[in-house]
């Protein structure tokens, strides 16, 4: 079953206290690996697009990195308003759709 | 460049009526998906749109359908409304349906009493 899995569901970091959000995912037939930040009752904002083990993409305090079963989003000396919901979402074979996972809830003090 | 637009922004209806939601994709975009959000879980996919053809839906009752039209903005409609469907509806556009990268509206929330 295409599945995947975001750890931790929740993450309260100090503002610049650097750390990763783990993504697993389906292997066989990825087409795509893409991560997305969501605030409270707004649609998603799209981030990175991964589509090879070993390609890395980089944003301001993010990078989002692909192994051949994981990506990481790292966050880099974090400020508050980078609190938001990181989803992962992958893209298997000629579906369409994308497959999200639940998502880790970032939150960032002061 | 303006992004992906819906509306409307919030929509309440009672049990048994029915919901129409509107989506303009992004200019150039040919490829619209609808993802449903209820509290607490995650996006779950609905219906992909292509060229004015239905490509895939994911596992959702036949009440909920919808269509895409000659400029390529697309319609869900939700019928015989369920408590259950309360919900935040997220449309998303792509420029083909080559896995191109799925851009996403701000979303209406529907309310079911």
């Amino acid at each position: 079953e295409d599945q995947v899995t975001q750890s931790p569901e929740a993450l309260r970091l100090q503002e610049g206290e650097s750390s990763s959000l783990n993504c697993s995912y389906t292997v066989s037939g990825l087409r795509g690996l893409f991560w997305y930040r969501q605030d409270p009752g707004k649609g998603p904002e799209f981030l990175f697009t991964l589509y090879s083990a070993g390609e890395e993409k980089e944003k301001e305090r993010l990078k989002a990195t692909l192994t051949k079963k994981e990506s990481f989003l790292h966050i880099t000396a974090p400020k508050p308003e980078d609190s938001a919901t990181y989803l992962c979402a992958e893209a298997i074979g000629s579906q369409g759709n994308l497959i999200f996972g639940k998502g880790t809830k970032l939150s960032v003090k002061p | 460049e303006a992004g992906v637009t819906q509306s409307p922004t919030h929509l309440i209806k009672t049990r048994g009526q029915q919901a129409t939601l509107r989506c303009s994709p992004i200019s150039g975009h040919t490829s619209v998906y609808w993802y449903q959000q209820a509290l607490g879980l995650g996006l779950q996919f609905l219906l992909w749109y292509d060229e004015g053809e239905e490509r895939n839906r994911g596992n959702f009752p036949p009440r909920f359908s919808g269509r895409q039209f000659p400029n390529y903005s697309s319609e869900l409609n939700v019928n015989a409304l369920e408590l259950e469907d309360s919900a935040l509806y997220l449309c998303a556009s792509s420029k083909d349906r080559a896995q191109e990268t799925q851009y996403f509206g701000p979303g209406t929330r529907l309310l079911v009493l």
